[in-house]
């Protein structure tokens, strides 16, 4: 198993500011990811974080707005730039190893944009 | 296209029996998972099928046919902290996770 510490757990933001989420796990892991999830609904994947290089995105996010960062295989963070009301949600990070495991999630970091 | 279908609610009695369904399509397959998730709270592993069959773990058993494309999850002698989101997600060629939208289910006294 895996223990994911996950920061800020909720923050209220201005528009047109940043946030930067970090996820800290305490064993190295092979895959990172980062999902959002609004009230009631499933889980949409943002982007894949790879160690070392650039993430891969989901159609429909793009790095100028979803800046992601994974310097080593047990710390990654998301940026939500340029904010607005529409990017209020849950946002999570999800790790796995060799990519058929069970996925483990972070408690989550709730989002409001006013 | 890649399509997860469960139903949104369910509301059961405690101490009784409920079987959540889901049917799915995906590109390939490799096995299922279901996850628990509380309120404000993120997903917590319960299950996974990889053949076709029953699984069963305490009061939660799942169930899978690859044939059919469908699963269930059954939860019996239910307590009223089973009272959560029931989430299923599919594993397609790649490995990547396809989640649907999750079953909300209710316990009542």
């Amino acid at each position: 198993s895996a223990v994911i510490s996950q920061k800020p757990s909720r923050d209220i933001c201005q528009r047109g500011t940043s946030l930067t989420i970090q996820c800290q796990v305490d064993s190295q892991v092979t895959m990172m990811f980062w999902y959002r999830q609004q009230p009631g609904q499933s889980l949409t994947l943002i982007a894949t974080a790879n160690q070392g290089s650039e993430a891969t995105y989901e159609s429909g996010f793009v790095i100028d707005k979803f800046p992601i960062s994974r310097p080593n295989l047990t710390f990654s963070t998301l940026t939500v730039s340029n904010m607005s009301p529409e990017d209020s949600s849950i946002y999570l990070c999800s790790v796995r190893n060799e990519g058929a495991g069970e996925a483990f999630f972070g408690q989550g970091t709730r989002l409001t944009v006013v | 296209g890649q399509n997860i279908d469960q139903p949104t609610e369910m509301t059961a009695t405690e101490g009784a029996i409920v079987q959540i369904n889901c049917t799915y399509q995906t590109s390939g397959f490799n096995g299922l998972f279901w996850y628990q998730q509380h309120a404000g709270e993120a997903p917590t592993f319960l299950s996974y099928n990889v053949l076709d069959g029953l699984e069963e773990k305490g009061r939660f058993s799942s169930f899978l046919s690859r044939s059919k494309g469908y699963s269930y999850l059954l939860l019996k002698e239910l307590q009223m902290k089973d009272s959560a989101s029931y989430l299923c997600a599919p594993q397609d060629s790649n490995y990547q996770l396809i989640w649907g939208a999750g079953t909300k289910l209710i316990i009542k006294p």
